[in-house]
């Protein structure tokens, strides 16, 4: 089965930083991917499908994109709202998630 | 906008069988995909399986011997069994559904999420 590794585990930064979360996939995934946003006692968020299609009203300070293996979510400036635990999926084999990345307020 | 909302037991004893119902509202069934997708407390998220409308599934390895899920159109519903559990199975359950006619590629609408305790 597909293993997907995340990091960093725990992200401390300001509002305003532009901030890189990273999934690597344990073999080729295609672009096969996608990125969740997840606060306390919610259900997650979809973000990004396909590595880099935006979900619907996602903000377009959300990014992704993908390089081999390796695929990057990245938040162009933080805001506020923006804490929160994020996750990546991926769909080419079954489906797996990414232990998730937890952007915490530096 | 569909909606869909988690039903069940709260507490299911060990080697019992859990059971939960999805009730989808603002659309039809037909033509999707259906998924659940749990979250141990405090743990990442695991996908279960799917539903087709037409009624094939397809289930996590690690879980199918275990896992049943079917749906009943003329209700709007789907639902999980998930047998012989354990307090490894206590978790957040959700069921979601996935952007357009796919199938768990983005999964854009979501239950709220139902807590199952397994325990005596």
């Amino acid at each position: 089965d597909i293993q997907m590794t995340q990091s960093p585990f725990t992200l401390s930064a300001s509002v305003g930083d532009r901030v890189t979360i990273t999934c690597r996939a344990s073999q080729s995934i295609s672009a096969w991917l996608a990125w969740y946003q997840q606060k306390p006692g919610k259900a997650p968020k979809l973000l990004i499908y396909d590595a880099s299609t935006l979900a619907s009203g996602v903000p377009s300070r959300f990014s992704g994109s993908a390089s081999g293996t390796e695929f990057t979510l990245t938040i162009s400036s933080l805001q506020p709202d923006d804490f929160a635990t994020y996750y990546c999926q991926q769909y080419n084999s079954y489906s797996t998630f990414g232990q998730g990345t937890k952007v915490e307020i530096k | 906008q569909v909606q869909l909302q988690e039903s069940g037991p709260g507490l299911v004893k060990p080697s019992e069988t859990l059971s939960l119902t999805c009730t989808v509202s603002g659309g039809s069934i037909s033509g999707y995909y259906w998924s659940w997708i749990r979250q141990p407390p405090g743990k990442g998220l695991e996908w279960i399986g799917y539903i087709y409308y037409s009624g094939s599934t397809n289930y996590n390895p690690s879980l199918k011997s275990r896992v049943t899920i079917s749906l009943d159109t003329s209700k709007n519903q789907f639902s999980l069994k998930l047998s012989s559990v354990t307090a490894a199975d206590t978790a957040v359950y959700y069921c979601a559904r996935a952007v357009g006619g796919r199938a768990v590629a983005g999964l854009a609408h979501w239950g709220q999420g139902t807590l199952v305790t397994v325990s005596s």
